[in-house]
């Protein structure tokens, strides 16, 4: 059984376009991420969410929201789509309150805005 | 301001080479270094580290932390081509996130 999944693994979409990434986790986490891998393969933290609080990395711009509808989702809705978006979202978890935090990724969605 | 930062960049050896990753860090409320591989898809799991001086092995990976120094290294010994990928180190810091450093880009040439 897949322990973290995302769809789509890929999504090409035109400038100005709304779209959405789905992630799942079936780890029993508490703890779920979004990220970010540029083409220079450096992975930034975009999100963290529990189920008390979103962090949110301050360089994220306000077109990126997560949607959490429940703990064992967490969706990347972006708005206004825009070249410099494209890039891999990786979404992870993790089980925080375990003092254990390793980290578990999905597979990965490949986004190229034209 | 926390900061990751891993040397090389990259790294081309020859199978059977010995090869040392290191990742050195400034990370307010330490909680422990975890390192990845990160071959053509996701990052795997490789290590967890929150003791200094305790060496972590899994086959011919070894990874070490000095918590005195802020660094740590991963050490991949008789290396073969399929431990060709960029290897990552991260912090989990005390508000839910981890930190990546920029990661090394290992290539292992037959």
């Amino acid at each position: 059984d897949t322990a973290v999944s995302q769809t789509p693994k890929y999504l090409v979409t035109q400038m100005g376009n709304d779209k959405s990434i789905k992630c799942e986790q079936n780890l029993g986490h508490d703890t779920m991420y979004w990220y970010k891998q540029d083409s220079k393969k450096f992975l930034k933290i975009m999100f963290s969410y529990n189920n008390k609080e979103l962090i949110i990395n301050e360089t994220v711009p306000n077109r990126f929201s997560p949607k959490s509808p429940d703990k064992a989702h967490l969706n990347l809705h972006i708005n206004s789509l825009e070249l410099g978006d494209s890039a891999v979202y990786f979404c992870a978890s993790s089980l925080w309150t375990s003092g254990k935090e390793t980290q578990y990724f999905g597979p990965g969605t490949r986004l190229l805005v034209l | 301001e926390d900061k990751v930062v891993q040397s090389p960049l990259s790294l081309v050896v020859h199978e059977g080479d010995t090869v040392t990753l290191n990742c050195s860090y400034e990370v307010t409320n330490f909680r422990s270094l975890l390192w990845y591989k990160q071959e053509k898809k996701a990052p795997t799991f490789l290590f967890m580290l929150t003791s200094s001086g305790i060496e972590k092995k899994s086959g011919r990976l070894s990874s070490i932390l000095d918590k005195k120094e802020l660094f740590s290294i991963l050490n991949i010994t008789a290396t073969q081509t399929g431990d060709s990928a960029i290897y990552l180190c991260a912090f989990p810091n005390t508000g839910n996130q981890f930190y990546f450093g920029t990661g090394t880009s290992l290539t292992v040439i037959p």
